[in-house]
């Protein structure tokens, strides 16, 4: 089961430029999460929305969530070349039991 | 340092050969998981552990089996009957509970077929 649906597949940016990216993804869920990948890497943990949450910042990350849309976006500003990697989105539903359901990513490439 | 550790970092199995890979964590989580990646896409869960003991089916359980003895580790064995085992393998642990909290990962496995 693939629940989460990552927009664009892959994006090229110059360093200074935002970044977006969307999930959009099929369930009610609980909460939605998005990971950074670096190519051969483990997955790290960006940010937490929660089912009840519209918006949410950490530092240059800004992720917003429509649960009517059933969709969020992750929004990098001012990207640097340090920020070039696989970013995914990750739902938490009940249907789905105990467990995160992952999409396939958006590879963001930024140029210096 | 707390986290998570996965060794070998690249494993090579030979046809008709299970192979073990390792996942230890000192977080004390409940909790644990393993994915599969395959290139350019997402992580496909195989077994979760919630606590010591016991263990569920994720969505491609097939050709693989796990054992939860101790909290801290969550063996995966990719057996023979996994035809396609060529994969990135990733370990993870979290809280358990849901709302699911956030994973924790190790810095994965490399699997590939001599």
């Amino acid at each position: 089961s693939q629940q989460g649906e990552e927009d664009p597949q892959a994006l090229s940016i110059q360093e200074g430029e935002n970044a977006t990216m969307n999930c959009s993804y099929k369930t009610s869920i609980n909460n939605l999460q998005w990971y950074r990948q670096n190519s051969g890497r483990g997955l790290v943990h960006l940010i937490l929305i929660r089912s009840n949450e519209r918006e949410k910042h950490s530092g240059r990350l800004r992720v917003t969530l429509d649960t009517s849309k059933k969709s969020s976006s992750l929004l990098i500003t001012a990207s640097r070349a340090a920020d070039t990697a696989s970013y995914f989105c990750a739902t938490d539903a009940w249907e789905y039991g105990n467990k995160l359901v992952f999409g396939a990513g958006t590879i963001l490439r930024v140029k210096s | 340092d707390g986290g998570i550790t996965q060794s070998p970092k690249y494993l090579f199995r030979k046809e008709g050969q299970n192979v073990t890979l390792s996942c230890e964590q000192n977080l004390n989580h409940d909790a644990m998981y393993w994915y599969r990646q395959d290139p350019g896409q997402g992580l496909r869960l195989i077994y979760y552990s919630q606590i010591v003991n016991d263990f569920q089916k994720g969505d491609i359980a097939e050709g693989y089996s796990v054992s939860r003895e101790k909290k801290e580790s969550f063996p995966l064995t990719v057996t023979s009957a996994q035809k396609n085992p060529t994969a990135f393998y990733l370990c993870a642990s979290s809280s358990p509970g849901q709302p699911v909290g956030k994973l924790f990962f190790g810095s994965g496995t490399q699997l590939s077929v001599l």
